[in-house]
């Protein structure tokens, strides 16, 4: 069985403060990719990055960062400085290429940035 | 103009009332999907598409149905709406080549009273 478990419910940070989202995973697949979506009080759910398991390079998007590591099974977001239109609902999941090719998400983290 | 699309955006409906949402893509995407948010939970997959003659069940598909009308089409019914069926509904889309990235469409805000 494959679970995304964000042990985070909601977070909240005053502007310009760093934020780490975290991410643990479970799968038996040994092929498999790792996502974040965001949404926005608007409701749409935006793709931010996709990783697989053979790639544990840590990714930078100018103010978002992903660290990736297998030996803890891990997939966590860290949004640098912080600003208002980062808060949002984050969403963690999962597909493994095993079996079934289900995507699985995590309940979300919610962050909330203050002025 | 958006990739996914989904009519409507919001509905108001009563219990015991049809209801049909619909999604259209213009990806080209062979596989399409149906899953349900509701606060705290997540979202949840309620059916899967693969192709125009495929049709799976989710985690969570009784008191729904859908159709795929064609590649480009895949609908959801709720046969007879109950109010824990309120939710935001979204649509996704998958290639086959690339199976592991879905890309959604805006939701669907559903109020059944």
């Amino acid at each position: 069985a494959q679970k995304v478990t964000q042990a985070q419910t909601e977070i909240s940070v005053v502007e310009k403060e760093d934020v780490t989202l975290d991410c643990v995973y479970e799968t038996r697949d040994t092929t498999y990719y790792l996502f974040w979506y965001k949404q926005p009080p608007s409701g749409e759910l935006v793709f931010l990055i996709r990783r697989n398991s053979f790639d544990e390079q840590n990714e930078i998007s100018g103010r978002y960062s992903w660290n990736f590591q297998k030996s803890t099974s891990s997939f966590n977001f860290t949004i640098t400085a912080s600003q208002v239109v980062d808060s949002a609902v984050y969403f963690c999941a999962l597909i493994g290429l095993g079996g079934s090719e289900k995507l699985v998400f995590g309940k979300g983290t919610k962050l909330t940035v203050n002025p | 103009d958006a990739d996914v699309t989904q009519t409507p955006r919001n509905r108001i409906t009563k219990t015991g009332k049809r209801i049909m949402l619909e999604c259209s893509q213009t990806k080209g995407h062979d596989r399409m999907y149906w899953y349900r948010q509701d606060p705290g939970l997540g979202l949840r997959l309620i059916y899967y598409s693969f192709d125009v003659k495929d049709i799976n069940k989710g985690e969570i598909s009784d008191g729904y149905s859908v159709s795929r009308q064609a590649q480009a089409k895949f609908s959801l019914s709720l046969e007879s709406a109950i109010p824990n069926q309120t939710a935001l509904y979204f649509c996704a889309t998958s290639d086959v080549r690339h199976t592991e990235t879905q890309y959604f469409g805006p939701g669907t805000r559903l109020l059944v009273l």
